[in-house]
């Protein structure tokens, strides 16, 4: 089943702006991930952020983190043309004896990065 | 980083044959490995996690006499679709990890056409 959603569903902006994806789970989880999808392709890890830390920094991605609310957020600074893709968030959900190990998938905002 | 590597890359056939699609983890040894489906425009659904050595675990609603899954060491994995039919069509994708570490490491996809 799905936990994860991500809001916008598409989002359309231009090279130098930025882009902010958000996602929203259910249930209590060990860390959250955000991987990117190029058009018929595999996924890149972009970030994990654990379910005890609340803002990450990778390069020009920035993650948030807010247990309270249930909810994430992936921020691309300074957008480039080569940033379109689609962005999924996952969750990794703690079972009996910690991480369950599988990763729950939300549905993806598609980026599309004008020149 | 760690890679994964799938073959196919891609595979048409013909209705009720069976398809087998290889999962290596080429530099590292991956315990645990994670098949997944994707239909267009969706997201991933988890479809069964497999530990070398032993049966894999099927999510709900995945027949696991249809989607044979194989460890059978450390760094393969095989998902073979049997009796395939055009409804199975979708891009199947693995992930790997190592123990009990967090991060799982994706393959670039196989697309599956069943005709």
């Amino acid at each position: 089943s799905q936990q994860g959603e991500e809001d916008p569903q598409a989002l359309s902006i231009q090279e130098g702006e930025n882009a902010t994806m958000n996602c929203s789970y259910k249930t209590s989880i060990n860390n959250l991930q955000w991987y990117r999808q190029n058009s018929g392709r595999g996924l890149v890890h972009l970030i994990l952020i654990r379910s005890n830390e609340r803002e990450k920094h990778s390069g020009r991605l920035r993650v948030t983190l807010d247990t309270s609310k249930k909810s994430s957020s992936l921020l691309i600074t300074a957008s480039r043309a080569a940033d379109t893709a689609s962005y999924f968030c996952a969750t990794d959900i703690w079972g009996y004896g910690g991480s369950q190990g599988n990763l729950i998938f939300g549905k993806g905002t598609k980026l599309s990065v004008k020149p | 980083g760690a890679v994964v590597s799938q073959h196919p890359s891609w595979v048409i056939c013909k209705s009720g044959t069976s398809v087998k699609i290889e999962c290596r983890s080429l530099d590292f040894q991956a315990t645990t490995m994670f098949w997944y489906r994707q239909f267009p425009k969706q997201s991933l659904m988890l479809m069964a996690t497999s530990n070398e050595g032993s049966k894999a675990t099927y999510e709900q609603g995945v027949e696991k006499d249809k989607f044979l899954i194989n460890h059978a060491s450390l760094t393969l994995s095989t998902l073979t679709v049997t009796s395939a039919h055009p409804e199975d069509s979708s891009f199947y994708i693995c992930s790997a990890r190592f123990s009990s570490q967090e991060t799982q490491y994706f393959g670039p996809g196989t697309r599956l056409l069943v005709l």
